[in-house]
C-alpha cells in the first residue's frame, strides 16, 4: 500500500522567514496531495492541495510543487508568521488518503 | 466551524465501560470517516462509509463498533477497550468516498481510557 514520509518532524523559523516542508510518497497511482494544517485543540483543516496532472500551485504565501518522477512534494510559506504555528500533515490519495506523520512548525517573533 | 460537529470533545472511561462518540456533518456529504490520531504516528484511517455503507474496515479491533444510520450521522461505540486505545479519534467527511476532494474534520474527541 501507500507510504508517505513526511521532513523535518520539528521546524523552527524566524518570522519573516520561509518554511519548506518535504513529503515522499510510495505509489505512483496517487494522484490528488493535499496539505492539511492543525492547530491546538482542532482538527487538521484544508490549506492547499495540488493534482497529478499540475506541477506547482500557489495561494497567496503558500505554495505547493510536485515532482512525479520523484514521487516527491513540497510545502513552501513564505513570510511566516506567528499564526502560521501549526502541525502541517501531507497526505497523498490512491483509493484513501495516507497521511504523513507530520511537521509541528514554530514561528518565533 | 468546519460543519462537522463531535462530541463530546473529551471523555475519560474505564476499560470495562460502554462509551460512544458522536459526529454530525452539515455538509451535505455522504461519506463519513473515523480516523485514529496519536502522538507522533499518522492519521490511521478506521471506518469509511459511504451513502450509509461501509467501504472500509482497516483492520480494526472489534472493540471498535462504527454505525452509520444516515450521511449526516456516525457513531463509533466503544467497549472493553484498552489503555493504548488512548488517543484524539477525528471525524471527517467528504462529498464520497471516491472524489479525491477536500476532507472536512471535525475538532476531535479525546477519548482517555483508564
Amino acid at each position: 500500500g501507500e507510504n508517505v514520509e513526511q521532513h523535518p518532524s520539528t521546524l523552527s523559523v524566524q518570522e519573516g522567514d520561509s518554511a519548506v516542508i518535504k513529503c515522499t510518497y510510495s505509489d505512483s497511482a496517487s494522484n490528488y496531495f493535499p496539505w492539511y494544517k492543525q492547530e491546538l485543540g482542532k482538527g487538521p483543516q484544508l490549506i492547499i492541495d495540488i493534482r497529478s496532472n499540475v506541477g506547482e500551485k500557489k495561494d497567496q504565501r503558500i505554495a505547493v510543487t510536485l515532482n512525479k518522477t520523484a514521487k516527491h512534494f513540497s510545502l513552501h510559506i513564505t513570510e511566516t508568521q506567528p499564526e502560521d504555528s501549526a502541525v502541517y500533515f501531507c497526505a497523498a490519495y490512491v483509493q484513501n488518503f495516507v497521511f504523513g506523520p507530520g511537521t509541528r512548525l514554530s514561528v518565533l517573533p | 466551524e468546519t460543519g462537522v460537529t463531535q462530541t463530546p470533545r473529551h471523555l475519560v472511561m474505564g476499560m470495562t465501560n460502554k462509551k460512544s462518540l458522536k459526529c454530525e456533518q452539515h455538509l451535505g456529504h455522504n461519506a463519513m470517516y473515523w480516523y485514529k490520531q496519536s502522538a507522533k504516528k499518522p492519521l490511521e484511517l478506521m471506518f469509511v462509509y459511504n451513502f450509509k455503507e461501509q467501504t472500509e474496515n482497516n483492520s480494526v479491533p472489534s472493540r471498535f463498533s462504527p454505525e452509520c444510520p444516515n450521511s449526516s450521522h456516525l457513531f463509533l461505540h466503544l467497549h472493553t477497550l484498552q489503555p493504548e486505545d488512548s488517543a484524539l479519534y477525528l471525524c471527517a467527511s467528504s462529498q464520497d468516498d471516491r472524489n479525491t476532494g477536500e476532507l472536512f474534520f471535525g475538532e476531535g474527541s479525546r477519548l482517555t481510557v483508564l
